[in-house]
């Protein structure tokens, strides 16, 4: 069975910091990855693709991939109070499926 | 681009009553869409996977008989649920893949369905 972990959190980290969010995936097949954030009550929304090793950026966003290690990571620089939500990393499967972790809480503090 | 909506956002019903749910991509066509459900504190679970003009494909564990699902068009699934039960209430939301590079999905702002 196909498994997608991530350290739940909660992480904190202060306001204009890095903050670093970390998921492991079980399957070494797999070729695409991705990061939602989801706001409490909302749906998850996309930031990013990876389907490469190595780094993608996109503004105050990068992921990282490294197929390897089975890992991949997303940076927030200079972070804000408006990132505060919870990180689902989600790793692509058979029939266009998504498997997702668990998330990670992420809060900013002013 | 890419967007989905849902409709209803919210529903209250009573217990025994069927509940519909519709799913629309609004510019463009979605050839595969998800319909998931999601607990308060806990991850996105996937409850079934439709393709246009198919037979949904239903997670094990999920009730086909209770959770229906059409998949009529390239922009619009359907998801009832029949005799609701108040262990029914959830966030259900679905998504849609067919805009953009190969699996990625967009998600519907969801629907929040409270079962008296």
């Amino acid at each position: 069975q196909k498994e997608v972990e991530q350290n739940s959190g909660p992480l904190s980290v202060p306001e204009g910091a890095i903050a670093s969010l970390n998921c492991t995936y079980s399957d070494r097949g797999s070729q695409s990855f991705f990061w939602y954030r989801q706001y409490s009550g909302k749906s998850p929304e996309l930031i990013m693709s990876i389907y490469s090793n190595g780094d993608k950026e996109d503004g105050r966003f990068t992921a990282q991939l490294n197929k390897a290690s089975q890992y991949v990571s997303l940076l927030i620089r200079d972070s804000q109070p408006s990132d505060s939500a919870t990180y689902l990393c989600a790793v692509g499967g058979s029939a266009r499926q998504l498997t997702f972790g668990s998330g990670t809480q992420l809060t900013v503090l002013p | 681009g890419a967007v989905v909506s849902q409709h209803p956002s919210r529903v209250i019903c009573k217990s025994g009553t069927s509940v519909k749910i519709e799913c629309r991509s609004l510019d463009f066509q979605a050839t595969t869409m998800f319909w998931y459900r999601q607990f308060p504190k806990q991850s996105l679970m996937l409850m079934a996977t439709s393709n246009e003009g198919s037979k949904a494909t239903y997670e094990q564990g999920v009730e086909k008989d209770k959770f229906l699902i059409n998949h009529a068009s390239l922009t619009l699934s359907t998801l009832t649920v029949t005799s609701a039960h108040p262990e029914d209430s959830s966030f259900y939301i679905c998504s849609a893949t067919g805009q953009g590079p190969g699996d990625t999905q967009y998600f519907g702002p969801g629907t929040r369905l409270t079962v008296l």
